[in-house]
């Protein structure tokens, strides 16, 4: 009964590959969220879609696209990765979104190594 | 960097308490704790609405400050199940704004 759910939990992969993380959620939640936590543990918000439509787009590089296909997905998909790109990436979900004051549900993360 | 937590790295006895603080230049509509712990997505502990706020979940007690651009955590008696890292994060004002973390701070707990 988890409430945000990813997959896979790792994920291993060679530069110049594409790679897809997949989110559900299960709270009845309007807005999803793409998270990138580096290794310093800094977390930076990537994209935010309410009820499946873009509502922020941070600066990241368009090999980077997501895709939600109803409000209760929102997946990852990331063409030629790069080493950088190696990091958790954490999906969550919000009540609402678009308004403040909005409280977070985080997925338990990915883990993705490029090699 | 919009918010700044110290110190970045805390251990503590077991038993003990402590004190986290959150800092920023920019005023914030809500203001919230969150504890990530290994292999795990950060859980919000305590959400601050109002300036000068003070509110408890268990033994943590969190305050919004006056000029709703700070807060502190406090936890009291810690236990080694309080290892993690605590972020703070911000949320301004205005529709569609988004939740911006701290770099956060990494607390170990000495049985």
């Amino acid at each position: 009964d988890t409430a945000v759910s990813q997959t896979p939990k790792y994920l291993v992969t060679q530069m110049g590959n594409d790679k897809s993380i997949k989110c559900e959620q299960n709270l009845g939640h309007d807005t999803m969220y793409w998270y990138k936590q580096d290794s310093k543990k800094f977390l930076k918000i990537m994209f935010s879609y309410n009820n499946k439509e873009l509502i922020i787009n941070e600066t990241v590089p368009n090999r980077f696209s997501p895709k939600s296909p109803d409000k209760a997905h929102l997946n990852l998909h990331i063409n030629s990765l790069e080493l950088g790109d190696s990091a958790v990436y954490f999906c969550a979900s919000s009540p609402h979104g678009g308004l403040t004051n909005e409280k977070l549900f985080f997925g338990s993360g990915t883990q993705l190594s490029v090699l | 960097q919009l918010l700044e937590q110290s110190p970045q790295f805390l251990s503590i006895q077991e038993g003990e308490n402590l004190t986290v603080y959150c800092n920023s230049s920019s005023v914030f509509s809500s203001l919230q704790w969150y504890r990530q712990e290994p292999g795990e997505g950060p859980v919000l502990l305590i959400a601050l609405y109002k300036a000068g706020e003070l509110t408890s979940n268990g033994r943590l007690t969190a305050q919004f400050g006056i000029t709703r651009k700070d807060s502190f955590l406090n936890i009291s008696a810690s236990i080694p199940s309080d290892v993690g890292i605590y972020f703070c994060a911000g949320q301004l004002s205005g529709a569609n704004s988004k939740l911006t973390f701290g770099k956060g701070i990494t607390l170990s707990v000495r049985p």
